[in-house]
């Protein structure tokens, strides 16, 4: 059975400092992995997909790595902004699912404070 | 950009009662979802749906539950016989096949 944890659970950072959220799974045969951006009473927005043969995917200020072996994947955002306080959430496509299965971690909550 | 449309953004109704959950997927995806998050509670996969069928659903999806696309667009998520756990946002979710998942804003769904 397939466990995502992430660590920590909330954060608060000054502006303009770099974020770092952790993800971790169990099971290492995956497909791909996604991060997610939760805003209060909305749903999900995807930030990055990183497939399984990837190390790490970027856009933007966001980069997120993949280290599948170890299980583990890691968010990093670039000179943070008070925008970008939400909840991000990590999701795993496990290699035995279908498309669209994903399992979730508890998100970390990120506050940036000006 | 298009983006997944979900109605009502809030349904209150009784135990034992029925309620149907509505969604308009980004109108060229081929493959939809439901989700749901119970309050402080990780989201969890409900069902997807391809081609006018269930491909895959999760322990959570009862008989109590099943999903209907009614015609080009909608994509409905029925709860026959409502419990008080079934209290929860419940997520609508579209894809192209290989691409990343679209999720709408979500129901609030209350069970008093």
């Amino acid at each position: 059975k397939q466990e995502v944890t992430q660590i920590p659970a909330a954060l608060s950072v000054p502006e303009g400092e770099n974020l770092v959220l952790n993800c971790s799974f169990t099971d290492s045969a995956i497909y791909n992995l996604q991060w997610f951006r939760q805003d209060p009473g909305k749903g999900l927005t995807s930030l990055l997909l990183i497939q399984s043969s990837q190390r790490e995917q970027t856009s933007g200020r966001l980069n997120a790595s993949l280290d599948k072996s170890s299980g583990r994947s890691t968010l990093y955002i670039a000179a943070s902004q008070p925008g970008d306080s939400a909840t991000y959430l990590c999701a795993v496509r496990r290699s035995s699912d279908s498309w669209g299965k994903l399992q979730f971690g508890a998100g970390t909550q990120v506050v940036v404070t000006p | 950009e298009p983006e997944v449309t979900q109605t009502p953004s809030h349904q209150v109704t009784q135990m034992g009662q029925e309620v149907i959950l509505r969604c308009v997927p980004i109108s060229n995806h081929l493959y939809f979802y439901w989700y749901r998050q119970i309050l402080g509670q990780k989201v969890e996969f409900l069902v997807s749906f391809y081609n006018n069928e269930i491909s895959e659903k999760s322990e959570i999806f009862d008989d109590q539950f099943s999903v209907e696309r009614p015609d080009g667009s909608n994509f409905t998520l029925k709860i026959r016989s409502t419990k008080l756990e079934d209290s929860a946002m419940y997520f609508c979710a579209s894809s192209s096949g290989g691409s990343p998942l679209h999720f709408g804003n979500g129901t609030r769904l209350t069970v008093t």
